[in-house]
């Protein structure tokens, strides 16, 4: 079985762009979850998309959003970039809920400069 | 909300000694889940632990759920260079979405 695949694998942007990350999970799997990683935080909990709806999101802006389509691909959109977003972006995918094992993406590496 | 903390952040140790991280949760947890991120890597999925006090155990490592299930270990006997890596769990507590410990790097020195 293909991994959980992420594009692109890295990204630079200037402040106040804004980016589209893609997801796509395992084949049979519909959950999908996306994480930010940054040296300080640790690994912090976006947002979890299951059968195209959004079930759970974390403590981010409203500039964070996210939408699943129905063949279980994930996109995240972040606007108006700051610098603080740079970091790496992974998506993992899980054939149901949270109580699955996570099957983490490479991830994607964004700088905003 | 729901908390996961994990120590120690950092441990170096030299190959043939044992490594422990701990991690603890401020709230009950239905499973706990432990990742393993190499250097440059993603988090990969190693096991997950559900009952009170399971014991869990993949060759040199052994994985503990607390009785009250609100804390777990991972111990690694006789580490080696291979083992590098930052070691994470993740509780789910069945009212939130999985948290995540910020990690316990180990770096092994031959």
């Amino acid at each position: 079985k293909a991994g959980v695949t992420q594009t692109p694998r890295y990204l630079i942007k200037t402040r106040g762009q804004q980016v589209t990350l893609s997801c796509s999970p395992i084949s049979g799997h519909r959950s999908v979850s996306w994480y930010q990683q940054t040296p300080g935080q640790g690994l912090q909990f976006l947002f979890e998309y299951f059968s195209e709806t959004q079930r759970n999101k974390g403590n981010f802006p409203g500039r964070f959003s996210g939408r699943q389509f129905s063949n279980s691909r994930s996109e995240m959109n972040v606007s108006t970039l700051e610098l603080g977003d740079s970091a790496l972006y992974l998506c993992a995918s899980s054939l149901g809920t949270t109580t699955y094992e996570q099957y983490f993406g490479p991830g994607t590496r964004l700088t905003v400069t | 909300g729901q908390q996961v903390m994990q120590i120690p952040q950092y441990q170096h140790v030299q190959e043939g000694e044992d490594f422990t991280t701990y991690c603890n949760s401020s709230t009950t947890l239905s499973n706990i889940q432990w990742y393993k991120q190499r250097p440059g890597g993603h988090p990969v999925f190693l096991i997950q632990l559900v009952k009170s006090g399971e014991v869990k155990k993949q060759k040199r490592l052994t994985f503990q759920f607390g009785e009250a299930k609100k804390n777990s270990s991972l111990h690694i006997t006789a580490t080696q260079t291979t083992d590098v890596g930052t070691y994470f769990c993740a509780g789910y507590s069945g009212y939130s979405t999985l948290t995540f410990g910020k990690g316990t790097m180990l770096l092994v020195s031959p």
